[in-house]
């Protein structure tokens, strides 16, 4: 069945750090990727996604590219900021199967940003 | 924009009780979906609808069941609450009709059973 695998937090950064949050996928056919996000006692936004290889992602600073090869959707900012403490999470998005188009999550990373 | 609105924010029911929780999308999204959202677990997903009607279990719909009778409208049932189902619940729409897959989320229920 399909997967998400990321990074465990919390992770903890000073301001202007730089922000990796590795995210890794097992699916069969060609999945839609995403990352989103989730802000302390909200529901889930969507900060970025990518519908097939070599695409990338972004949104508020924040990047991701689609690639194939590794299986993996790494979320990356060059300068984080304390507003961009939150939860976030990888999914994915099989095609037309029997599923439908279900997401599969990861289980999240808490980022914190301090001054 | 779209807006999926659940009915409560915060509820406390005691154990064994029946509870429903409530979600709507304005959107005339043809699928719904809800998912509980757990600690180290991440999202899981219980139930969802593609259509009126329509419903497919998830990966944890033991103790729940779901009714859609509007496209507008998924409520998650808890038969007999249990402490347990202690947790945060998150319902979400999508459509395919724009060919993407994201899905658009309501701000969450935290259900505490007693």
């Amino acid at each position: 069945g399909n997967s998400v695998t990321q990074m465990e937090g919390p992770v903890t950064l000073s301001e202007e750090a730089f922000l990796t949050i590795n995210c890794t996928y097992t699916a069969t056919g060609y999945p839609s990727l995403f990352w989103y996000v989730q802000y302390p006692g909200e529901g889930l936004q969507l900060l970025l996604k990518a519908t097939k290889a070599d695409d990338k992602g972004s949104n508020k600073g924040f990047e991701a590219t689609y690639r194939k090869e590794t299986t993996s959707f790494h979320l990356e900012k060059g300068s984080v900021q304390v507003s961009d403490s939150a939860v976030y999470f990888c999914a994915l998005s099989a095609g037309l199967t029997g599923g439908g188009n279900k997401l599969t999550f990861g289980t999240g990373t808490q980022l914190k940003v301090e001054l | 924009d779209v807006k999926v609105t659940q009915s409560s924010r915060y509820l406390v029911k005691r154990t064994g009780e029946k509870v429903f929780l409530e979600c709507v999308q304005d959107m005339d999204h043809e699928n719904m979906f809800w998912y509980r959202q757990d600690p180290g677990l991440g999202l899981r997903l219980i139930y969802f609808s593609y259509d009126v009607k329509m419903k497919e279990k998830g990966d944890i719909p033991e103790g729940y069941s779901v009714s859609r009778e509007k496209k507008e409208r998924f409520s998650l049932i808890l038969e007999s609450a249990s402490t347990n189902q202690t947790s945060m619940y998150l319902c979400a729409s999508s459509t395919l009709r724009q060919g993407t897959t994201e899905a658009f989320f309501g701000q969450g229920t935290r259900l505490t059973v007693v």
